[in-house]
């Protein structure tokens, strides 16, 4: 069973349009949830969020994490081509762990 | 200077072959990670390394061995390359436990024959 799931898999809008993406995960002691967005290479960092830092914000670029319920969700706002790309979620299950990556959701945005 | 690089970038081999990925760092970061993408399924953690003495399995290892043989250098070996291990594998790493933050390497597309 799958542990960090996002939605949705994929999505298509036109530019300037508002996106939300959603991650959900299971952990146990939660520590931090991670955005990260990949373009036709490696992923690049986005935003990481704690019991600390529950709302980060770059740009147009938005996420807030909601620890009861066990989400996530990310927002861009006035959406550009250049924001087609796949979005990942990652999540350290438990303890020591290393990060698990959801399956990411693909952006297309459309001019 | 990238700070984490991976050679090679692509390599097609045959089925049966030995293969040796290699990645380098010079964020001087102890934790070091390997990844493969397929297509749909997202980043799979198939080994990973906290220092120069310490080898973890992750999720998918088998069919995979690793040698971490500095601070700054994992490699990733394919004794006897098979085609579902047809992948895009990234390199990855982190500076502690202090944060989980890991930034990765360009990958290097390897396709099986």
């Amino acid at each position: 069973e799958d542990k960090v799931v996002q939605s949705p898999l994929s999505l298509v809008v036109h530019e300037g349009d508002t996106v939300t993406l959603n991650c959900s995960y299971e952990v146990t002691n939660f520590r931090s949830l991670l955005w990260y967005k990949q373009e036709k290479k490696a992923p690049t960092f986005l935003f990481m969020l704690t019991s600390s830092g529950i709302e980060k914000k770059s740009g147009r670029l938005s996420s807030i994490l909601d620890k009861k319920e066990l989400f996530s969700i990310l927002n861009i706002t006035a959406t550009q081509t250049g924001d087609s790309a796949v979005y990942l979620c990652a999540v350290p299950i438990s303890g020591n762990t290393p990060l698990v990556f959801g399956k990411g959701t693909r952006l297309s945005v459309i001019a | 200077d990238a700070d984490v690089t991976q050679t090679p970038r692509n390599r097609i081999t045959k089925t049966g072959k030995r293969i040796m990925l290699e990645c380098s760092q010079t964020k001087g970061h102890d934790r070091m990670y390997w990844y493969r993408q397929d297509p749909g399924l997202g980043l799979q953690l198939i080994y990973y390394s906290f220092d120069v003495k310490d080898i973890n399995k992750g999720e998918i290892s088998d069919g995979y061995s690793v040698s971490r043989q500095a601070q700054a250098k994992f490699s990733l070996s394919l004794e006897s390359a098979i085609p579902n291990q047809t992948a895009l594998y990234f390199c990855a790493t982190s500076i502690s436990s202090a944060t989980d933050t890991q930034y990765f390497g360009p990958g290097t597309r390897l396709t099986v024959l």
